[in-house]
């Protein structure tokens, strides 16, 4: 199983609301991402876990928290959002040591009002 | 700065070999030289990567000049569904992806 799966496909949240988008996998990856991307733009990395513990952040603004619960679940919990944070987030996985073989799930397709 | 530089686009009839250029010329000896791609409303995808030598995978060949200041990814018969953005990338941080801008592949029939 080579899946990286993402919940929900599309969200469309108000400014003042709290979500999270999840992110499993099932590969016995000990490394998971996420990166946001806008439209016609290249992904941009966000946040690395490794072993479970945050190990990367980006300089993302706190309305953004990830959480990794165990080693195959990622969490992206959103609140207090800008309409500009609008854009596709996609989570990946890999493992620790091979960082450049990155398995992508098809992303959550985030809109905020 | 953006470490690799490669054409915003490219065309490639079906059938035929897609030869996609990337120039590196900054490229340090201990950097891998990268390739993903990323068809419409998918995720990245990754396809190869490789140090000195040229690799050749079920996907693609990789090519990467003896200065290693470029490579050339190639498809060797392409196809509709190799339509998407390929991504060369250039890293020896050993978790970082960064994504530069990509050729954006059109396949035609």
């Amino acid at each position: 199983d080579t899946e990286v799966t993402q919940t929900p496909k599309h969200l469309v949240m108000g400014m003042t609301n709290k979500k999270s988008l999840k992110c499993e996998q099932h590969m016995g990856h000990r490394a998971m991402y996420w990166y946001k991307q806008k439209a016609k733009k290249p992904p941009e990395l966000m946040f690395v876990y490794s072993y479970e513990k945050l190990s990367i952040n980006e300089s993302v603004p706190s309305r953004f928290s990830p959480e990794c619960p165990n080693s195959s679940l990622l969490n992206l919990h959103l609140h207090a959002l800008q309409p500009e944070d609008s854009a596709l987030y996609l989570c990946a996985s890999s493992r620790p040591t091979s960082a450049y073989e990155q398995y992508f799930g098809p992303g959550t397709r985030l809109t905020v009002t | 700065d953006a470490k690799t530089t490669q054409p915003p686009s490219m065309d490639c009839a079906e059938g035929r070999a897609a030869n996609l250029p990337c120039n590196h010329s900054t490229i340090s000896g201990n950097e891998y030289v990268y390739w993903y791609r990323q068809i419409h409303s998918q995720g990245p995808q990754y396809i190869i990567h490789g140090l000195k030598n040229n690799e050749t995978n079920e996907m693609a060949s990789l090519i990467i000049t003896e200065d290693r200041k470029s490579s050339t990814l190639i498809l060797p018969h392409a196809t509709l569904r190799d339509t998407a953005v390929y991504y060369c990338i250039v890293e020896n941080s050993g978790y970082a992806l960064n994504f530069g801008k990509g050729t954006s592949l059109l396949v035609t029939p």
